[in-house]
């Protein structure tokens, strides 16, 4: 059965950590793997890796695929109280067209 | 430019009651999704549309019926709520392929 695997489950930093966050996966058909920002509503997208090795950035945010172990990491650096959210990890593929989300980590940046 | 519009955002029912929530996605998209939060379990699908006129469970189907009712507009029917229907409802939409989703601003649904 497809799976998307996350942890930690529940963080809590000091402003001005870095944090690493991670994502493990069993999927069919992979073709891409996505993280989201959730805070009180939808979850808004951050990231979609396709590639092994190849880092995807976006300011203090950052994150790579490694097909070959399954995985993904997300990376915040100098965390800010704003980047208190739920992360998600997502995985394109699977024995039908659908994506399959982790149960999410969920960040505390406390002050 | 709207994306994903999702009503109504709250819902109280009780036990036994049925109601339909609405979606609807102005971006062209071919595949619409109905998702469910719950704590602790992060987002579950329940049903699915690849294309207008399709509709396919996913994971957790059982209570909810779906239509696809043009290229634009995917519902979610509940016939019979029950209070472990509880939750928050996404929509959702994509292009398809690698695309990744779009989501609506979720339905937060309570059965008592």
């Amino acid at each position: 059965e497809d799976k998307v695997v996350q942890s930690p489950l529940s963080l809590v930093v000091h402003e001005g950590d870095t944090v690493t966050l991670n994502c493990s996966y069993e999927v069919t058909n992979f073709r891409s793997l996505l993280w989201y920002k959730q805070e009180k509503k939808a979850p808004t997208f951050l990231f979609m890796l396709t590639s092994s090795g190849i880092e995807k950035k976006s300011g203090r945010l950052s994150s790579i695929l490694d097909k070959k172990e399954l995985s993904s990491i997300l990376n915040i650096t100098a965390t800010q109280t704003g980047d208190s959210a739920i992360y998600l990890c997502a995985v394109v593929g699977g024995s039908y067209d659908k994506v399959i989300f982790g149960p999410g980590t969920s960040l505390s940046v406390i002050p | 430019n709207a994306g994903v519009t999702q009503t109504p955002k709250f819902q109280v029912l009780k036990t036994g009651q049925s109601m339909t929530l609405q979606c609807a996605q102005d971006m062209n998209h071919n595949s619409m999704y109905w998702y469910r939060q719950d704590p602790g379990m992060g987002l579950r699908l329940i049903y699915y549309s690849a294309s207008e006129g399709t509709t396919d469970k996913g994971e957790v189907p059982n209570g909810y019926n779906v239509s696809r009712l043009n290229k634009r507009e995917f519902s979610l029917r509940l016939e019979s709520a029950a209070p472990s229907q509880t939750s928050v409802y996404f929509c959702a939409s994509r292009t398809g392929g690698d695309g990744g989703y779009t989501f609506g601003s979720g339905t937060r649904l309570t059965v008592v």
